[in-house]
């Protein structure tokens, strides 16, 4: 079965770089979840959305922005990196119930 | 390989009876144990952890678990549910084995009945 993916699977950027995290969900999957997970960190609710539309908001610096497009797939867009930008981003998706994780994207910040 | 099982897809209780969400692991080294509780249309919230230390930890919301080495379990309880502990809970395991990563179980969906 489909799981869902997440592009790229690592990426290094310099402090003050910008890096997009793409997530696509499982298909027919409408809601997309992201999360962050610093080193020894537990993984911190970022975003969500539902049927292309922000549904909820958690600890989401406002240097980040992120989106759902009409094909469900969602991006995270992160500028003006900052080395604690460092961190495993985790994408998921659900449609209803259940919520399925991505095997996250690492993100080096140096 | 590293995996978390939640044998139960949903668990039914009555309000005011004690309820119990399963969880077995499999890792490598010493486990690092989570549970995280998702409420409709919101993302993850952390319940409680196990790093070390007495098997049974206390978190959030009246929740607890259980760590038990020998059986590799790690079973959520509460001694009495409530109605609004109904929602969508996940077991958790972090290796740090080669560089860390957390595995997260498939969920149990927990009604509660007034």
């Amino acid at each position: 079965a489909a799981g869902v993916i997440q592009s790229p699977r690592h990426l290094i950027k310099e402090k003050r770089e910008t890096a997009t995290l793409k997530c696509y969900p499982i298909p027919r999957h409408d809601t997309v979840y992201w999360y962050q997970q610093g080193p020894g960190q537990d993984p911190q609710f970022l975003i969500s959305f539902y049927e292309k539309m922000q549904s909820d908001k958690g600890s989401i610096p406002d240097r980040f922005s992120a989106q759902q497009f009409s094909d469900y797939h969602s991006e995270l867009n992160m500028s003006s990196l900052e080395l604690g930008d460092s961190a495993l981003y985790f994408c998921a998706s659900s449609l209803g119930s259940g919520q399925y994780f991505g095997p996250g994207t690492r993100l080096t910040v140096t | 390989a590293q995996s978390v099982a939640q044998p139960e897809d949903q668990v039914n209780v009555a309000e005011g009876n004690p309820l119990t969400v399963k969880c077995t692991y499999s890792v490598s080294g010493n486990p690092y144990l989570f549970w995280y509780v998702q409420y409709p249309n919101r993302g993850l919230q952390f319940l409680l952890k196990y790093i070390t230390g007495d098997n049974l930890v206390k978190g959030s919301y009246g929740f607890e678990a259980e760590f038990n080495k020998s059986q590799t379990s790690f079973h959520l309880k509460k001694p009495s549910a409530l109605v609004s502990d109904s929602a969508l809970y996940f077991c958790a395991v972090r290796d740090y084995t080669g560089g860390f990563k957390t595995i997260f179980g498939a969920g149990t969906r927990l009604f509660v009945k007034a």
